[in-house]
């Protein structure tokens, strides 16, 4: 089936620190990726849709000049969270559709935990 | 916008038991999509469900069942013969159309007990 990687798992950085989160789509291309936001036991919050070759749209609410998006390829999305605080602190999650699957669901990453201390 | 929203914050069924989670959400489109995702502690998400509203019939996975009324925007979810491994938090989620985000209700936490 249709995978997608998220790369750290789990990261740990002192405040102030960038840090860049990987979403690849390893069996299919994607002209789109999103990134969501989760907090303890809360609902994922999508923070922006993240388009191949084009800027990325981002959520109300959502700086999207600390968390840059880069969409290079069709099997690439980097999120990158700049000088990052505490309350940056989340579970942050990508999914991806398919190009070619008009009536397929998305497919999740297995999320990064971020720890900002 | 649309919403989803979850009434049930917590629920707990026994083990071989039936539950049923609720869901309703607001729309004005026609055509959309709606999901059950289940998140385990592990908190990868796990598609359970999924249904298209253009769709009458009721979809069905194993031991998963959806109950759709389209009319009354509502879309419970019903888990049969309850295992220990269905312990999770379940997401109801609406999409408005292919490609576009997934937008989740706050989450039903789910423990099945022996």
């Amino acid at each position: 089936g249709a995978v997608v990687s998220q790369h750290p798992s789990w990261v740990i950085c002192k405040s102030g620190t960038s840090v860049k989160i990987e979403c690849r789509s390893l069996d299919f291309q994607a002209t789109t990726m999103f990134w969501y936001r989760q907090f303890p036991k809360q609902s994922l919050m999508l923070m922006a849709t993240s388009n191949e070759g084009s800027k990325a749209t981002y959520e109300q609410g959502v700086e999207k000049d600390k968390f840059l998006i880069n969409h290079a390829s069709l099997t690439l999305s980097t999120l990158t969270v700049t000088s990052a605080h505490p309350e940056d602190s989340s579970f942050y999650i990508c999914s991806a559709k398919n190009r070619g699957g008009e009536n397929q669901p998305q497919h999740f990453g297995d999320g990064t935990r971020l720890s900002i201390l | 916008a649309q919403t989803v929203t979850q009434s049930q914050p917590e629920m707990s069924v026994q083990e071989a038991e039936t539950v049923t989670l609720s869901c309703t959400y607001d729309t004005s489109e026609n055509n959309y999509y709606l999901f059950w995702y289940k998140q385990p502690p592990s908190r990868q998400m796990i598609l359970v469900i999924r249904q298209e509203a253009y769709k009458q019939q009721n979809a069905t996975e194993n031991r998963f069942s959806v109950n759709f009324q389209k009319a009354a925007k509502s879309f419970s979810l019903k888990i049969s013969d309850s295992q220990l491994g269905d312990t999770a938090m379940y997401f109801c989620a609406f999409m408005k159309d292919s490609g576009y985000a997934l937008n989740f209700g706050k989450g039903t936490s789910l423990l099945v007990t022996p």
